[in-house]
């Protein structure tokens, strides 16, 4: 049974420039959260997609946009990244958005450092 | 919406002791409060968590205890090891509709062999 899968791990961008990253869900689970958690913090919750849209989103700058494909997998974007925006971006999932206590799945994370 | 304090930042014990962490919350209406562990470069992964209608939870060396009238709640390790050495968060719900946690800050755990 595979869990949550995200990719690339690490990379390295520039001010300004525009980057992506993806996440697969665990097998059964149909809704994608993106955190990002930036050194010494906990995860800030990003946005959450179900049903490809986004269905909440926390206070996050339109920069940071997202996609949710018919397989259930997500797509994080960031554009006209700032330095600030260097963090670890951890994708999670869980089997539907509005149960309380779902257990949330965690991927291992994509290192983002803008230069 | 929902916020999370947690205490202490950083807590060094020598293996063997007992390590507590805090966590209170600020929305009454939280019902669900899990624990996670997360060793360096790793993921957080849930080690435990407690729902509003128990006060506390056990699982082997860990164990959760809940205060829904000081809305407080608190991860207990006994017999520390030193694999136990990690960053430690807890969550509460936030408000709204879908379940979308926030975490606390977190709490360094040194565990001195």
């Amino acid at each position: 049974d595979a869990g949550v899968t995200q990719s690339p791990t690490h990379l390295i961008k520039t001010r300004g420039q525009q980057v992506t990253l993806r996440c697969s869900p665990k097998s059964g689970h149909d809704t994608v959260s993106w955190y990002q958690q930036a050194l010494g913090q906990g995860p800030q919750f990003i946005f959450q997609y179900y049903e490809e849209e986004e269905r909440q989103r926390g206070n996050f700058p339109d920069r940071f946009s997202g996609h949710q494909f018919p397989n259930y997998s997500s797509e994080l974007n960031v554009n006209a990244l700032l330095l600030g925006d260097s963090a670890l971006y951890l994708c999670a999932s869980t089997a539907g958005p509005s149960a309380s206590g779902n257990t949330i799945y965690f991927g291992e994370g994509s290192w983002l450092t803008v230069v | 919406g929902e916020n999370v304090e947690q205490h202490p930042s950083t807590l060094s014990v020598q293996e063997g002791d007992s390590a507590v962490i805090k966590c209170t919350y600020s929305d009454s209406a939280s019902n669900y409060f899990p624990w996670y562990k997360q060793e360096l470069g790793k993921r957080p992964q849930l080690i435990i968590d407690i729902r509003s209608n128990v006060g506390e939870k056990k699982d082997q060396r860990i164990a959760v205890t809940l205060n829904k009238t000081a809305k407080h709640f608190s991860l207990h390790i006994t017999e520390t090891q030193p694999e136990d050495s990690a960053v430690y968060f807890c969550a509460a719900p936030t408000s709204g509709g879908s379940y979308i946690p926030t975490f606390g800050r977190g709490t360094s755990l040194i565990v001195h062999p």
